[in-house]
């Protein structure tokens, strides 16, 4: 079936390092990507997406690119800032589900000034 | 609008109680689906509607659960004779075919 994997965490940074979190996906057809962040005491919310292959999606400082041959979906931040610290989310929709998320295990990331 | 609203925010039960939870999702939106979180996991599909209509359930809903959406707007997600194993958060979401906006959730607790 279809299905998200992430990098387990915790992640520790300290201010200023690079940050990348690994996403595999297994899926038929095309599936849309998407990364969702929840910081503390909040609702999940929509970081980044990108709906095809070679599609990069980016926001906040986070980029992530759809990477079809390797089945990929990496989230990577340049310079992180203790304000990232939250519990980042991989998710997929695909086509004729109605838009229902399957999401990954989630990694929560800390950052330290 | 100030987006997808869930009620209440905590919930503790005694195994064995029914418990209802509500959701108002954003008003212009005629999709709205709920999610359960385990602690250490990601959210888990339970099931959507398109307007008033229950259009998919997971397997993970068994028949103690069900929910609603009269009127095409709020939903209420019910649990009869609660088990331990039902202790999660409940996340509410809802579309316009585009962007899932969730609500905070209700953490549901069974003592």
């Amino acid at each position: 079936g279809n299905s998200v994997t992430q990098m387990e965490g915790p992640v520790t940074l300290s201010e200023e390092a690079f940050l990348t979190i690994n996403c595999t996906y297994t899926a038929t057809g095309y599936p849309s990507l998407f990364w969702y962040v929840q910081y503390p005491g909040e609702g999940l919310q929509l970081l980044l997406k990108a709906t095809k292959a070679d599609d990069k999606g980016s926001n906040k400082g986070f980029e992530a690119t759809y990477r079809k041959e390797t089945t990929s979906f990496h989230l990577e931040k340049g310079s992180v800032q203790v304000s990232d610290s939250a519990v980042y989310f991989c998710a997929l929709t695909w086509t004729g589900t109605a838009s229902k998320l399957t999401f990954g295990t989630g990694t929560r990331l800390q950052v330290t000034l | 609008d100030t987006g997808v609203s869930q009620d209440p925010r905590h919930k503790i039960t005694k195994r064995g109680q029914n418990v209802t939870f509500r959701c108002d999702p954003i008003s212009e939106h005629n999709r709205l689906y709920w999610y359960r979180q385990t602690l250490g996991q990601g959210p888990e599909f339970l099931t959507y509607f398109q307007n008033e209509a229950q259009l998919e359930k997971s397997r993970l809903l068994s028949d103690r659960f069900s929910a609603e959406r009269p009127k095409g707007s709020f939903s209420t997600l019910e649990i009869q004779r609660t088990e331990q194993g039902d202790s999660a958060m409940y996340l509410c979401a809802s579309s316009d075919r585009g962007e899932a906006f969730f609500g905070q959730g209700t953490r549901l607790t069974v003592v």
